[in-house]
């Protein structure tokens, strides 16, 4: 079975800074999917970014990067220029890219416990 | 697109009383999958539903169970309540391929008293 371990319970950054949050997984796949979720107090998970593990070129959108290393199995984002709005909890999640055995393609996601992101002015 | 609605938004039970949970998924979206969040526990997959075909279970007691309709919505049920039920049960719907992502719904608070 796949874990994913998230080490840092809370981090804080100060606004316009930059900050990153580490997530290790498990798992003896080859092909699968990792992602960041945000969740903020409203409750509602939001993507933040996705990165297929057969790529090697890390992912980026806008302010959000992560820095993928598969051979260590690790997985952490980069938060630049850090606003009010980016705190939130944030979690590391993982999908195997392989079919179920019913045949179908498996959306099972498997999360860490998460991290709370406090963003200071 | 609408998002993903879930209905209710919170919701409050008793002890060995039943409950229902609904989810919508985005329009065209045929996979909809299921979650508890809990302090204790995190977030937990239930289950997941593709075409009124239950695909993918978690280890949840089966007290959880779910069904999907022709229309790709979907309910999960829990019977028996249990105080350890409390949590904020999440829907996540996804379009048809390997490579899509999961959207998520706003959830339902679930108290049990």
């Amino acid at each position: 079975a796949q874990t994913v371990t998230q080490s840092q319970p809370e981090m804080s950054v100060q606004e316009a800074e930059t900050v990153t949050l580490s997530c290790t997984y498990d798992t003896s796949e080859s092909d699968y999917y990792l992602f960041w979720y945000k969740q903020p107090p409203s409750r509602q998970m939001i993507l933040v970014i996705r990165q297929e593990a057969y790529k090697q070129q890390n992912a980026t959108e806008n302010r959000f990067s992560v820095n993928f290393q598969k051979a260590a199995k690790s997985f952490s984002l980069k938060i630049s220029d850090s606003q009010l709005g980016d705190a939130a909890m944030y979690f590391c999640a993982y999908r195997s890219a392989f079919y179920t055995d019913s045949g179908g393609s498996n959306y099972k996601l498997t999360f860490g416990k998460g991290t709370l992101l406090t963003v200071n002015p | 697109k609408a998002g993903v609605t879930q209905t209710p938004r919170y919701l409050i039970k008793t002890r060995g009383q039943q409950v229902t949970l609904s989810c919508s998924p985005i329009s065209g979206h045929r996979s909809v999958s299921w979650y508890q969040q809990t302090p204790g526990q995190g977030l937990q997959f239930l289950f997941e539903y593709f075409s009124e075909t239950q695909r993918n279970k978690g280890n949840f007691p089966g007290r959880f169970s779910g069904r999907q309709f022709s229309n790709s919505r979907s309910e999960m049920n829990v019977s028996t309540l249990e105080l350890g039920d409390s949590a904020l049960y999440l829907c996540a719907s996804s379009g048809t391929g390997v490579r899509e992502t999961q959207y998520f719904g706003p959830g339902t608070r679930l108290l049990v008293l």
